[in-house]
């Protein structure tokens, strides 16, 4: 199957400040990104999907001010956390989908482990 | 009610037994259904991958799909240890979309 990274796998950061989450289609192109967050014994929650070159679109609840998803490439997109709380401490995980990856399936990185102090 | 019902376990089974893995869903306009395994703080991997009613068969995996009962299945048969994992089901409704319905998850530990 086709291969999506993330980084950083983990991050650790203080009450305030702004995290960038890196996803990448490794060998493929992915027309389409998709960003969820994972909370413990819980379902994957979709925030947001994104179409290279167009701004993402936002699931219900998900404030676009707060979690930036930029998805400037074919093979690259970003989720920013904006002045992270302890709240928004979660497993974010995304996926893609795009020409290569098979007929409209969604592979997934591995998640990125986000705790804000 | 929820789209789609998965009971979330856990579920616990000794090495070798035959797992039966279930969702039920409500959207009959659901016409693609998945099966994904996560491993402990990892991304889903797909496991199985069917369209509309029927069964399928890969290696120990057969998934199963009953459109008229809106349920589908996962069997894993001669389970290990290895298959410690939380499986979600998924759907969607077309074959150009890549938007997914997924289940809690159900939890599952073989125990060696």
């Amino acid at each position: 199957g086709a291969v999506v990274s993330q980084h950083p796998s983990r991050v650790i950061c203080k009450s305030g400040t702004s995290v960038k989450i890196e996803c990448r289609s490794l060998d493929f192109q992915a027309t389409t990104m998709f960003w969820y967050r994972q909370f413990p014994k819980k379902s994957l929650m979709l925030m947001a999907t994104s179409n290279e070159g167009s701004k993402a679109t936002y699931e219900q609840g998900v404030e676009k001010d707060k979690f930036l998803i930029n998805h400037a490439s074919l093979t690259l997109s970003t989720l920013t956390v904006t002045s992270a709380h302890p709240e928004d401490s979660s497993f974010y995980i995304c996926s893609a989908g795009g020409p290569g990856a098979g007929v409209s399936e969604q592979f997934f990185g591995p998640g990125t482990r986000l705790t804000v102090l | 009610q929820k789209e789609v019902e998965q009971d979330p376990g856990p579920l616990s089974v000794p090495e070798g037994a035959i797992v039966s893995l279930n969702c039920t869903y409500s959207n009959s306009a659901f016409q693609y259904f998945m099966w994904y395994r996560q491993y402990s703080r990892k991304g889903p991997e797909l496991l199985m991958y069917t369209y509309s009613s029927g069964n399928k068969e890969d290696g120990r995996f057969t998934a199963q799909v009953d459109k008229s009962s809106k349920y589908i299945s996962l069997f894993i048969r001669d389970s290990q240890p290895s298959d410690s994992a939380t499986y979600l089901c998924a759907m969607k409704s077309g074959a150009g979309s890549y938007q997914l319905t997924f289940g809690k998850g159900t939890k599952l530990s073989v125990i060696p």
